[in-house]
């Protein structure tokens, strides 16, 4: 099985900060990689899909980077509607495995 | 549109069984496999498996695997999750979700969650 990791597990930063958020896989999965925002008591939505492929209809201040075993979400500039969890997900077995998750949190 | 929605909340004691329903709708119901995902208090997303509804196939999660079976009704365009043999370790809002493929295979669309409490 593919082990994912997150990291921070959390974090505190400010409106308008640049906040990054690293998965790391246990082996390399062809970019096969996904992200995830989640809000409390509701369903969680997708962000990124293929590493790097925006979702349609989300704000361009997300972005993913990363191949092989290495991967990063960056949000350019915080916004008040971006507090939430955030969960990578590797699409490259058939486990569909997440992250431990990385909660973002008001400093 | 497309929807996703789920049966209500669930109380049940340990040993029992549970089945949570995902009504689908606004799209071919049978064109899209639909996997359940669930998150524990504290913890973080776990996939529990998919299911074809167009076959009726399945796959599970090796954790997961002789204690549920997903099952459809193509009539009602509806999924199924039954769990059995619940303790504590379950309780946790369980989700279905829908897999589309682009870049990467990827969950387009989710029910709103169904919360199942065991507790004795």
């Amino acid at each position: 099985d593919i082990q994912m990791t997150q990291s921070p597990s959390s974090l505190s930063a400010s409106v308008g900060d640049r906040v990054t958020i690293t998965c790391r896989t246990s082996q390399s999965i062809s970019s096969y990689l996904n992200w995830y925002q989640q809000k409390p008591g509701k369903a969680p939505e997708i962000l990124i899909l293929g590493a790097t492929t925006l979702q349609s209809g989300v704000p361009s201040r997300f972005s993913g980077s990363g191949s092989g075993t290495d991967y990063t979400l960056t949000i350019s500039s915080l916004q008040p509607d971006d507090y939430a969890t955030y969960f990578c997900q590797e699409t490259y077995t058939t486990l569909f495995t997440f992250g431990p998750g990385t909660k973002v949190e008001v400093k | 549109q497309v929807q996703l929605v789920q049966s209500g909340a669930e109380l049940k004691k340990p040993g029992a069984s549970v089945r949570v329903s995902c009504k689908t709708s606004g799209y071919t119901f049978t064109g899209y496999k639909i996997y359940w995902v669930r998150r524990a208090p504290g913890q973080g997303l776990e996939c529990m498996g998919w299911i074809n509804p167009n076959s009726g196939g399945a796959s599970y999660a090796q954790s997961f695997q002789g204690r549920i079976t997903m099952a459809r009704d193509t009539a009602k365009t509806t999924v199924y999750l039954d769990m059995r043999d619940l303790t504590s370790d379950d309780t946790a809002v369980y989700f279905c979700a829908r897999a589309l493929y682009a870049a990467s295979e990827y969950f387009d669309y989710w029910g709103q969650g169904t919360q199942v409490t065991v507790s004795s």
